[in-house]
């Protein structure tokens, strides 16, 4: 059963902590992507990998966000420190880098920062 | 500015009728758009993707059609059935080799029994 994974499903934290996120994309795929969804700006791009590098991380709050590959099976997400603002549902996205480039999405972290 | 718009935010139909949903995309040059349907408080389910080559896409009662040169693509579903119930994005991949998607805010669709 092929599916993007992300680890932790939720996550409560105050102001000022580090917060991280993991996805684990689907296996034999080589581009990895970061989305946030909030209430008032729906989905927006974070960060985007392929073959474990990063090609694009506009969307990004660079004094704030950091997003790496370790390894082909392992994507994070770290913010810190982390604000309130941050409030909202991060999305893992992994896809094959052909012409069709289909992206299938993680159940998503839910992100609660006091 | 490369922009997704999707009207009405919301839509509510009884059970058993035909509906269109439809996205409108700004420049026509795209490379593909892909439709997601969005259950509460969970991730995204790809439902169709129309490469920029293609005019429409089939599974099931769904069918998404994509007009370039209007900027314009629909999710027809028939017969639609409570289960239907969703949030459904659209998203399109422009030009300027990133490969992301750019989304819409949703059009929220209930069907009532």
């Amino acid at each position: 059963d092929a599916r993007v994974t992300q680890t932790p499903r939720h996550k409560v934290t105050e102001m000022g902590q580090e917060v991280t996120m993991r996805c684990q994309p689907i296996l034999g795929h080589n581009t990895v992507f970061w989305y946030r969804q909030t209430m008032m700006q729906g989905l927006e791009l974070l960060a985007y990998f392929r073959n474990r590098a990063p090609l694009d991380d506009s969307g990004m709050p660079k004094d704030r966000f950091s997003a790496e590959m370790p390894d082909a099976t392992l994507a994070t997400l770290k913010i810190q420190p982390s604000e309130p603002r941050d409030s909202a549902v991060y999305f893992c996205a992994s896809g094959l880098s052909t012409g069709r480039n289909e992206q299938f999405f993680g159940p998503g972290t839910r992100l609660t920062v006091l | 500015k490369q922009e997704v718009t999707q009207i009405p935010a919301a839509l509510s139909v009884p059970e058993g009728e035909n509906l269109v949903l439809n996205c409108s995309f700004t420049d026509s040059a795209i490379y593909n758009l892909q439709w997601f349907r969005q259950d509460p408080g969970k991730g995204l389910t790809s439902l169709l993707l129309i490469q920029s080559s293609q005019r429409e896409q089939t599974s099931g009662r769904l069918n998404a059609s994509l007009d370039k040169s209007s900027g314009r693509s629909t999710l027809y579903i028939a017969a639609s059935q409570p289960g239907d119930s969703a949030t459904y994005l659209c998203a399109v991949e422009f030009p300027g080799g990133s490969e992301k998607l750019v989304f819409g805010k949703g059009t929220k669709l209930t069907v009532n029994p």
